[in-house]
């Protein structure tokens, strides 16, 4: 059972450039997550979904933008990178709600040069 | 804004001792507070959860404490040990939405 699959794993980026970070889930978990974790500062969401066609803004939106066409894709979209947005992304789903507990990915480690 | 407060930043434990992780939420609606285990390299998984209607619960080693009125919570790990070595991450949430982390613990269980 792969759980919850992120891709890349690592990636540098310019400034300026665009890329995408992909997560996969085989669990047929409805609600799926987007983190940023950057250090002493926690996890921080990004953006949510409840459902296939639904997402919603979470805490830190800004400069990131997502999709949800199957239940089992959530990708995270980067548009016009900057530095600020050096981070450590984790994708994550639940069953359910957040009692259902969070299934969370291993990571992409993005640096922004 | 700050809605979970989590202390120490890091702490450093004797192999064998009591390691004690605590939080501060300010949002009274909170109602479902759960800790994650975080090891390198890897993302967080869920270690232990507690909902405000009980002041205590043990699994293991693990104990989540609960106090509503000054709310707070504490993680206590017993006998802990090097493999216990992990950023921990408390959290809570209301109405069945989705998670707030604090800003995590560094505990290193040393020999």
């Amino acid at each position: 059972n792969a759980g919850v699959t992120q891709t890349p794993k690592f990636r540098i980026l310019k400034i300026g450039q665009s890329m995408t970070l992909q997560c996969t889930q085989d669990m047929n978990h409805n609600y799926m997550y987007w983190y940023r974790q950057d250090p002493g500062m926690g996890l921080k969401l990004i953006y949510y979904s409840v459902g296939a066609g639904i997402t919603d803004k979470g805490e830190v939106p800004n400069g990131y933008n997502v999709s949800r066409s199957t239940t089992e894709d959530f990708p995270l979209r980067l548009e016009l990178a900057a530095p600020s947005q050096t981070s450590v992304y984790f994708c994550a789903s639940s069953y359910g709600t957040a009692n259902y507990g969070y299934t969370f990915g291993s990571g992409t480690r993005l640096t922004v040069v | 804004q700050q809605q979970v407060k989590q202390s120490p930043q890091s702490l450093i434990v004797q192999k064998g001792g009591i390691s004690i992780i605590n939080c501060a939420y300010e949002n009274t609606a909170f109602d479902y507070f759960p800790w994650y285990q975080q090891f390198p390299g890897k993302g967080p998984a869920l270690l232990i959860a507690i909902r405000p209607d009980v002041s205590e619960k043990k699994e293991g080693r693990f104990t989540i404490s609960f106090n509503k009125s000054a709310k707070q919570f504490s993680l206590h790990i017993m006998d802990s040990q090097p493999g216990d070595s992990a950023t921990y991450f408390c959290a809570a949430s209301f109405g069945n939405e989705k998670l707030t982390f604090g800003t995590g613990t560094r505990l290193t269980i040393i020999p």
